[in-house]
């Protein structure tokens, strides 16, 4: 099946900076999905994005299909940013979703 | 978004015990959903696909005996973990994709159900 990598896994930031997570997958994707689980568990969808530029405040993600790749930007990082941020694809048709581990991030004020 | 529901939220059994965990989509019909595992600081795994009037779909090496799927409406599917263990403690998260129009096929996740078995 399709494997999901995604980098770094564990992310330490101080309040106010910028970051970039990258997500790989081995295989052509019709559905790419970011999400940020809080520490109560919750799956918050962040952007649904298959392919090109989306953006919703500090937050924005690219997708570059061809080359396999989502990354997943955020700008002026804040505490409630902390959390694991999680990319999962759909290789074809309605599949379910396919995760990666994760990245943690951790925002220290 | 759309917005899927699970309850219980946690739970406490003692092993031997069957325990029901439901999974509903309150704004949206699902013909398909999805049941997923976690355990602590690891990734989602997928345990099966719920399916609308007809049996459930299994990943490989989840016992269907021991997590009994139903899913008996258009909004709500349920996970039944029959003769809980310790081993089957974790945290059960359903999904369901929203199929409405302009919804591209999104995939919303219930805020999961935490099982500890004693």
């Amino acid at each position: 099946g399709i494997q999901v990598e995604q980098s770094p896994p564990d992310l330490i930031l101080q309040e106010g900076a910028n970051s970039t997570l990258r997500c790989n997958f081995s295989d052509s994707v019709n559905n790419l999905q970011w999400f940020h689980q809080n520490p109560w568990g919750q799956l918050i969808n962040l952007f649904y994005i298959p392919s090109g530029t989306k953006q919703n405040g500090r937050l924005s993600a690219t997708t570059v299909a061809t080359e396999r790749y989502s990354l997943l930007y955020i700008s002026s990082s804040q505490t409630t940013d902390s959390g694991v941020y999680f990319c999962a694809v759909v290789n074809s048709g309605n599949t379910p979703l396919v995760f990666g581990k994760g990245t943690r991030l951790s925002v220290i004020a | 978004g759309a917005v899927v529901s699970q309850h219980p939220s946690w739970v406490i059994c003692k092993s031997g015990t069957s325990v029901k965990i439901e999974c509903r989509s309150l704004d949206f019909q699902a013909t398909t959903m999805f049941w997923y595992r976690q355990f602590p600081k690891k990734s989602l795994m997928l345990m099966a696909t719920s399916n609308e009037g007809s049996k459930a779909t299994y990943e490989q090496g989840v016992e269907k005996d021991k997590f009994l799927i139903n899913h008996a409406s258009l909004t709500l599917s349920t996970l039944t973990v029959t003769s809980a263990h310790p081993e089957d403690s974790s945290f059960y998260i359903c999904s369901a994709r929203d199929t409405r129009e302009g919804a591209y096929n999104e995939q919303f996740f219930g805020p999961g159900t935490r099982l500890t078995v004693l």
